[in-house]
């Protein structure tokens, strides 16, 4: 089974900050890697699809980046409506979800 | 718009069954693989089962093989969930899911 190894668990930064979440697969999983937020009381969204694809309707500072074992989520500025926990997903092999980074405002 | 709605959930006491429902609507159902996730209280997501576009093929993590079944009805755009043998560990919020489109999710609880 693919192990999904999400860091950092917590994450606390400022409006206007660069924020980065990474993602290390067990295994190679190319680049079939999901980023997923969930604010609380919500069901998933997806924000990118396939490591680096960005969701229709997701902003623009949302990107995603990697393939291989090691993948990163970044938000170029957060904003006070990004405060969530993000979730990744890999679907080369069925399903595995990281452990979640649960990011706040400073 | 694409939604999904689930139904069926509720309390239920260990070592008994339930089964779960996903109505879909606003998207080619039969066009997408389809999942179960489930979420614990205050846990991360945790994926149950998945179902090929055709129905033909089913996948588990060992956690629920042999004990849920996952199927479809493709002329009804309604997705399954039946689950046997239910224990405490399975209680959480259950998710079913088809890449973008997310249902609000369905709470399960398995308590005496």
């Amino acid at each position: 089974d693919i192990q999904m190894t999400q860091s950092p668990s917590f994450l606390s930064a400022s409006v206007g900050d660069r924020v980065t979440i990474n993602c290390k697969a067990s295994q190679n999983i190319n680049r079939y890697l999901n980023w997923y937020q969930q604010k609380l009381g919500e069901a998933p969204k997806l924000l990118i699809y396939n490591a680096n694809s960005l969701q229709t309707g997701i902003p623009s500072r949302f990107s995603g980046s990697g393939s291989g074992t090691d993948f990163t989520l970044t938000i170029s500025s957060l904003q006070p409506e990004d405060v969530a926990t993000y979730f990744c997903l890999q679907h080369n092999s069925w399903r595995t979800f990281g452990a979640g980074t649960k990011l706040e405002l400073k | 718009e694409g939604q999904l709605v689930e139904s069926g959930g509720g309390l239920v006491e260990p070592g008994r069954s339930l089964k779960l429902s996903c109505a879909a609507s606003g998207f080619t159902f039969s066009n997408y693989v389809m999942d179960w996730v489930r979420q614990a209280p205050k846990k991360g997501l945790e994926w149950v089962a998945s179902i090929s576009t055709g129905g033909g093929n089913t996948y588990y993590p060992d956690s629920v093989k042999g004990r849920f079944t996952i199927s479809r009805d493709n002329a009804k755009s309604t997705l399954y969930l039946q689950m046997n043998s239910l224990r405490s560990e399975d209680t959480a919020t259950y998710y079913c899911a088809a890449h973008s489109y997310w249902g609000q999710g369905v709470m399960v609880t398995v308590s005496s």
